[in-house]
């Protein structure tokens, strides 16, 4: 595709279940990164990939958040036994690689009920 | 993780006014971006400043890097309905890691 697509667009779980979130990067994009942003707020790191190094996971949150990427392209969240706090809009983006500009997908809006 | 602060965190504003947002750091940081985002979009890059010290100018927006590369600054000049949205600095680390700000939320009053 054109840009980075995150799907869905909306998630509503309850607390407790498991949820995976989806991101098809831009092809040839060699870095990957997750981002949450509550509402309003500026946006929280959550794990970077980059090529096939290993990724920085420094931004998980606690031990229920993980997170793969496949061949080196789709990416995806999970979120293990969800919590409320856990409610907020995940945002993927991808850039070709270091100085460039980083294309984000339009999230994902998780509730957690 | 790096922390970059933002000031201020709202600004309401009339059109045509001047305004200044201010990004800063206790780290150093390769390159620092600017982006711009909309409700329920996704953040858009605005600019990229590379060198301590840089000055890049975007029709009414000026961005300056500090010379220590630890903070940065965005300047609009004579503010429009349009400018209105959801500011972010984000700094790229020496691991090629992008890492953002805590926003600024501009909001110019026609």
């Amino acid at each position: 595709g054109a840009g980075v697509s995150q799907s869905p667009s909306n998630k509503v779980t309850e607390k407790g279940k498991d949820v995976e979130l989806r991101c098809d990067p831009i092809s040839g994009h060699t870095a990957l990164y997750w981002y949450r942003q509550s509402l309003g707020q500026g946006l929280e790191f959550l794990i970077y990939f980059q090529g096939n190094s290993a990724p920085d996971k420094s931004g998980l949150p606690s031990d229920r958040f993980s997170a793969e990427r496949t061949g080196g392209s789709v990416s995806t969240l999970t979120i293990q036994r969800t919590q409320q706090e856990d409610s907020a809009v995940y945002l993927c983006a991808s850039s070709l690689w270091v100085y460039t500009e980083a294309f984000f997908g339009q999230g994902t809006r998780l509730t957690v009920v | 993780t790096q922390l970059l602060e933002q000031s201020p965190q709202f600004l309401s504003i009339q059109e045509g006014e001047n305004l200044t947002v201010y990004c800063n750091s206790s780290s150093v940081f390769s390159s620092l971006q600017w982006y711009r985002q909309e409700p329920g979009e996704g953040p858009v890059l605005l600019v990229t400043v590379v060198t301590g010290g840089e000055v890049k100018k975007l029709k009414r927006l000026t961005f300056q890097f500090g010379d220590a590369r630890k903070d940065s600054s965005l300047h609009i000049t004579a503010a429009q309905p349009g400018d209105t949205g959801l500011y972010l600095c984000a700094g790229l680390t020496g691991a090629n890691n992008l890492f953002f700000g805590t926003g600024t939320r501009l909001t110019v009053i026609p």
